[in-house]
């Protein structure tokens, strides 16, 4: 199975600041990563796909980047409505896996 | 508009099998490439993916759950049933299905990725 670590695990940012998320695979998977966020309670959404495309509909302050191993979730400004859990996922081969999460609350 | 939902009982007893319902509207699950998927994510926990049935009946499963699950789908009635056998209290968790689709920015092949969810059913293993 493809290995997805996810880091940090939490983190805590003050609203406008930078907020960067990295997802590491093994092995190397290309550009098959997607990002969710996913809200208390709620299901969770698709923010980015194939690494670096932003859904339809999702904010502009959210971008993705990498290929190969080591790939990063990015908030450019963040928000208080961000606050959520984020997920990387790898559709490079079944089973597809999930990062562990990261908790971004905002401070 | 594509919507998808999950129907199945809220409590199961240790041993019994579980059967989920997704019934989903505004695709069909015949359309070349579309998939229907399964995710769980127990409390507190982070998600777990589980199963997924393409259009031409393709299936994978989770090699940990592969003995214990079977994923079908009835395309008349646009709905994907999961099961799940010998539950456990491990098993507890809220169960989502998603809409899989694909788009070929990384080639040669094209990724699939999960865009719309389920609200998800919580289930609880319990005596």
């Amino acid at each position: 199975d493809v290995q997805m670590t996810q880091s940090p695990s939490s983190l805590s940012a003050s609203v406008g600041d930078r907020v960067t998320i990295t997802c590491r695979a093994s092995p190397d998977i290309s550009s098959y990563v997607n990002w969710y966020q996913q809200k208390r309670g709620t299901a969770p959404k698709l923010l980015i796909y194939a690494a670096s495309n932003l859904q339809s509909g999702v904010p502009s302050r959210f971008s993705g980047s990498g290929s190969g191993k080591d790939f990063t979730l990015t908030i450019s400004s963040l928000q208080p409505e961000d606050v959520a859990t984020y997920y990387c996922q790898q559709s490079y081969s079944t089973p597809w896996t999930f990062g562990q999460g990261t908790k971004v609350e905002v401070k | 508009q594509i919507t998808l939902k999950e129907s199945g009982p809220t409590v199961v007893k240790p041993t019994q099998t579980l059967t989920l319902t997704c019934t989903f509207s505004g695709f069909s699950l015949s359309t070349r490439g579309v998939g229907v998927g399964w995710i769980r994510q127990p409390p507190g926990k982070a998600l777990e993916w589980l199963a997924l049935i393409y259009w031409n009946d393709d299936k994978r499963y989770s090699p940990s759950l592969r003995s214990r699950l079977t994923i079908s789908k009835d395309t008349s009635k646009n709905q994907v049933v999961l099961t799940l056998t010998n539950m456990d209290p491990g098993d507890t968790a809220t169960y989502f299905c998603a809409h899989n689709t694909y788009d070929f920015v990384v080639v040669p092949a094209a990724i699939y990725y999960m865009d719309v969810w389920g609200k998800g059913a919580t289930v609880t293993v319990s005596s």
